[in-house]
């Protein structure tokens, strides 16, 4: 098994533009989630999913849209990038609520 | 809203200690509680979960426990070596919604 996969792992853009980020798992998983993390601030949460075609917010959803058609796939898009954007975006999954979250290696992202 | 502390922040200690590091929270209403290990640049990797019913986890030479009464959990590392050098974050799963709340992390140093 992959596990969860993340590309792009740097991605560079100007204020302005759209991008999506991508996440894949192979493990079957329902439960998908978006974190970004900042210096100092730990991870927080931007979107999650429970199922394909259930999505909801985090705490920090503003600027980032999210769809969920396939059980594999988690895409993250930015609408319109702002360098607020600029931050380290992981993916990650697990079977079930409350349980084991398992994380992708992370996007680098910075919105210039 | 649950604000969680990770202290200290940073932690320097010479190869074979053994070690603590804290991790405190506010809302005692958590559903289970994630020790996570995160080297430069890369993913979280999952170190131990111990649910809110349990007390502690082992894991080698790792142990985790959990007091929900006092809002602390502590990771203690014995027998410390370099490879154990990097950033050590903790992560809830609350009762009310899906999403885990993370600590700022503690950065490990070990010197050989």
């Amino acid at each position: 098994n992959a596990g969860v996969t993340q590309t792009p792992k740097f991605q560079v853009l100007k204020t302005g533009q759209s991008m999506t980020l991508q996440c894949a798992q192979d493990m079957n998983h329902e439960y998908m989630s978006w974190y970004r993390q900042d210096p100092g601030m730990g991870l927080r949460l931007i979107h999650y999913s429970v199922g394909a075609g259930i999505t909801d917010q985090g705490e920090v959803p503003n600027g980032y849209n999210v769809s969920r058609s396939t059980t594999e796939d988690f895409p993250l898009r930015l609408l319109s990038a702002a360098p607020s954007q600029t931050s380290v975006y992981f993916c990650a999954s697990s079977s079930q609520g409350y349980i084991e979250q398992f994380f992708g290696p992370g996007t680098r992202l910075t919105v210039l | 809203k649950q604000e969680v502390t990770q202290i200290p922040a940073a932690l320097s200690v010479p190869e074979g200690e053994n070690l603590v590091l804290n991790c405190s929270f506010t809302d005692s209403a958590i559903y289970n509680l994630q020790w996570f290990r995160q080297d430069p640049g890369k993913g979280l990797t999952s170190l131990l979960l111990i649910q809110s019913s349990q007390r502690e986890q082992t894991s080698g030479r790792l142990n985790a426990s959990l007091d929900k009464s006092s809002g602390r959990s502590t990771l203690y590392i014995a027998a410390s070596q370099p490879g154990d050098s990097a950033t050590y974050l903790c992560g809830m799963h609350m009762e009310y919604g899906n999403k885990l709340v993370f600590g700022a992390g503690t950065i490990l140093r070990v010197k050989s």
